[in-house]
């Protein structure tokens, strides 16, 4: 079965320091892909950046990267230059893309982070 | 281009009683999945609706139901409302049933069942 591990409940970062957060999952299925989401206490999900499961790059979204080991099945987020605006919950899943279950996203804990002065 | 709409955006209701949440796509988007966000049990998939058709199902009781409209919009209605089903419920919209980059997330009802 499909599963997302945050291991990380919450993070600090000094503003304009650079952060990883933690994400790996597990999954049978060759074909599948993994998002980062940013969650303000507002509540909407705010789409942060992508990999698919044959993208040979690591993906880059601005600030955003995404550390990509399959063999790990690790997709760790890392913010540079963190700012105040980016304290929120941090969200990562994953879609499986041969079962059936194509729209379905399947969500991490989160982590917690904040930047501080 | 106006985003997800979620109504209302924040709801309380008594225990016993049903609840409708309405989600409105984006224009041209024809696919919206339902999720349920609690702090015990974190954001879990409710269902997702294609060309009016339920095409998956998460693992909730019946009592949670949906459907969509010819013109995309969906609502989602849950009956019998139990303290449990306090949360914030977020639809997502995307072009196609799989379609990855224009998934998008409305911001949310958020229900209190008291």
């Amino acid at each position: 079965a499909q599963k997302i591990t945050q291991t990380q409940p919450g993070m600090f970062v000094q503003e304009k320091e650079a952060v990883t957060l933690d994400c790996t999952y597990d999954t049978s299925d060759q074909s599948y892909g993994l998002f980062w989401y940013k969650q303000p206490s507002s509540g909407e999900m705010i789409f942060l950046i992508y990999q698919g499961s044959y993208d040979e790059q690591n993906a880059t979204e601005g600030r955003y990267s995404l550390n990509f080991q399959k063999a790990r099945k690790s997709a760790n987020l890392v913010i540079s230059a963190s700012q105040l605006g980016d304290s929120a919950m941090y969200f990562c899943a994953m879609r499986e893309f041969n079962t059936g279950t194509a729209s379905k996203l399947t969500f991490g804990t989160g982590t917690r982070l904040q930047v501080t002065l | 281009k106006a985003g997800v709409t979620q109504t209302p955006r924040y709801l309380i209701k008594t225990r016993g009683q049903q609840v409708t949440l309405s989600c409105s796509p984006i224009s041209g988007h024809r696919s919206v999945s339902w999720y349920q966000q609690t702090p015990g049990q974190g954001l879990q998939f409710l269902f997702e609706y294609f060309s009016e058709t339920q095409r998956n199902k998460g693992n909730f009781p019946g009592r949670f139901s949906g459907r969509q409209f010819s013109n995309s919009r969906s609502e989602m209605n849950v009956s019998t409302l139990e303290l449990g089903d306090s949360a914030l419920y977020l639809c997502a919209s995307s072009s196609n049933i799989g379609a990855v980059l224009d998934y998008t997330f409305g911001s949310g009802t958020r229900l209190t069942v008291v």
